[in-house]
């Protein structure tokens, strides 16, 4: 079975600056997804990003951009030029690409981001 | 595009009774997914459907919890009787099919139940 992991319960950054959350997984797959969700308060879940396992490249959007360590088993994502609006609970989440599976997301238990002004 | 559409968002009942909730997916979205969302926790899958067919139901407490998702769309989850472990946001959502375009789910707002 998958784990995720997000060690910090809470963070907080100021306005414009760099912040960066950290998640760790445990999977003896090969081929899988990786995602940052963001659930702002009161409102609904949203991607913000995946990264899918077997590329290299960190994937970017926007001010967002991952930190993709597959040996580590390690996915940080870094938000730059930090806004108001960034606010939120964000959520790690693995999801297997495996054949015949049934492509569950399995989530971490969120790290609370407060960006002050 | 409209997006997943859940009701009610809030509900406070008395543990024993019963409630039912209700989604409606994303249109043309084959897969729809239940999830429980515990305070302080990441969502929990409940059930998942390909379909009008359940493709994983292995975390649903079946003595108490039941869904349906009749003629491939609209889904009711339902739970009875509630116990007040069950207080808990329950989130929908919806992918294009089993794997999804590149694996994205769309989420609905949820809908916050409490047990008393």
């Amino acid at each position: 079975a998958q784990t995720v992991t997000q060690s910090q319960p809470e963070m907080s950054v100021q306005e414009a600056e760099t912040v960066t959350l950290s998640c760790t997984y445990d999977t003896s797959e090969n081929n899988y997804y990786l995602f940052w969700y963001k659930q702002p308060p009161s409102r609904q879940m949203i991607l913000v990003i995946r990264q899918e396992a077997y590329k290299q490249q960190n994937a970017t959007e926007n001010r967002f951009s991952v930190n993709f360590q597959k040996a580590a088993k390690s996915f940080s994502l870094k938000i730059s030029d930090s806004q108001l609006g960034d606010t939120a609970m964000y959520f790690c989440a693995f999801r297997t690409n495996s054949g015949g599976s049934n492509y569950k997301l399995t989530f971490g238990k969120g790290t609370l981001l407060t960006v002050n002004p | 595009e409209a997006g997943v559409a859940q009701s009610p968002r809030y509900k406070i009942i008395e543990k024993r009774q019963s409630v039912a909730f209700w989604c409606n997916p994303i249109s043309g979205h084959a897969t729809l997914y239940w999830y429980q969302q515990i305070l302080g926790q990441g969502p929990k899958l409940l059930i998942q459907f390909q379909n009008n067919g359940v493709v994983d139901d292995s975390q649903l407490p079946k003595d108490r919890f039941s869904a349906e998702r009749l003629k491939g769309v609209d889904s009711t989850l339902k739970i009875q009787p509630a116990k007040l472990e069950d207080s808990a946001v329950y989130l929908c959502a919806s992918s294009h099919r089993l794997a999804g375009v590149l694996g994205e789910q769309f989420f609905g707002p949820g809908t916050r139940l409490t047990v008393l």
